[in-house]
């Protein structure tokens, strides 16, 4: 059974600094993983899909890297900005028949003007 | 695209009562997902379907919860006689290709039940 965890579940950082997000993965099986942006209360926005045969994605501030074969996958975020502030989610899908994504609890970032 | 629309949006409810959650996914979008998300939690898959054809039940779908998805298009998720613990945001998402295909999973903005 996948198990998705992410380390700092929080984390508060001033604007301009970068930084990084970690999850690891016990299944390193999958067909691909991806990151989402959450608001409270509100639903999930994805913000990168790494196939499994890739090692990096990128879009705009945010690059995410995957190391498969180690269960691991990182994101960064550059000069962060308070508008990123909100709860970023990775989701491994494993490549077992009948599976979906699985999810980790998320870690909460809070930038600071 | 419109993306994925739930309704309703909130849903208070008595212990007891059934409650029904209707998505309508992405047009064109041949798989369905419903997930359950508790504060401080990360969603939990619940169920998918692949156009009508419900492919998998997570064992948090107890008998109390039915989902269906009739044409392939819409799909509604009931929780019949609501407990407290069933208090929660539920989540649908939906797709278009195979897991393989790289294509993302899109979300709607969820569906919050609070059974009192």
């Amino acid at each position: 059974k996948q198990e998705v965890t992410q380390i700092p579940a929080a984390l508060s950082v001033p604007e301009g600094e970068n930084l990084v997000l970690n999850c690891s993965f016990t299944d390193s099986a999958i067909y691909n993983l991806q990151w989402f942006r959450q608001d409270p209360g509100k639903g999930l926005t994805s913000l990168l899909l790494i196939q499994s045969s890739q090692r990096e994605q990128t879009s705009g501030r945010l690059n995410a890297s995957l190391d498969k074969s180690s269960g691991r996958s990182t994101l960064y975020i550059a000069a962060s900005q308070p508008g990123d502030s909100a709860t970023y989610l990775c989701a491994p899908w494993a490549n077992q028949a009948g599976t979906a994504l699985i999810f980790g609890k998320g870690t909460t970032l809070s930038v600071s003007s | 695209d419109t993306g994925v629309s739930q309704n309703p949006r909130h849903k208070i409810t008595k212990r007891g009562q059934n409650v029904t959650f209707r998505c309508d996914p992405i047009s064109e979008h041949n798989r369905l997902y419903w997930y359950r998300q508790t504060l401080g939690q990360g969603p939990e898959f619940l169920t998918y379907f692949q156009n009508e054809a419900q492919l998998e039940k997570s064992r948090l779908l107890s008998d109390r919860f039915s989902a269906e998805r009739p044409k392939g298009s819409f799909s509604t998720l009931e929780i019949q006689r609501t407990e407290q613990g069933d208090s929660a945001m539920y989540l649908c998402a939906s797709s278009s290709g195979t897991p393989d295909s790289g294509n993302t999973i899109y979300f709607g903005e969820g569906s919050w039940l609070t059974v009192v």
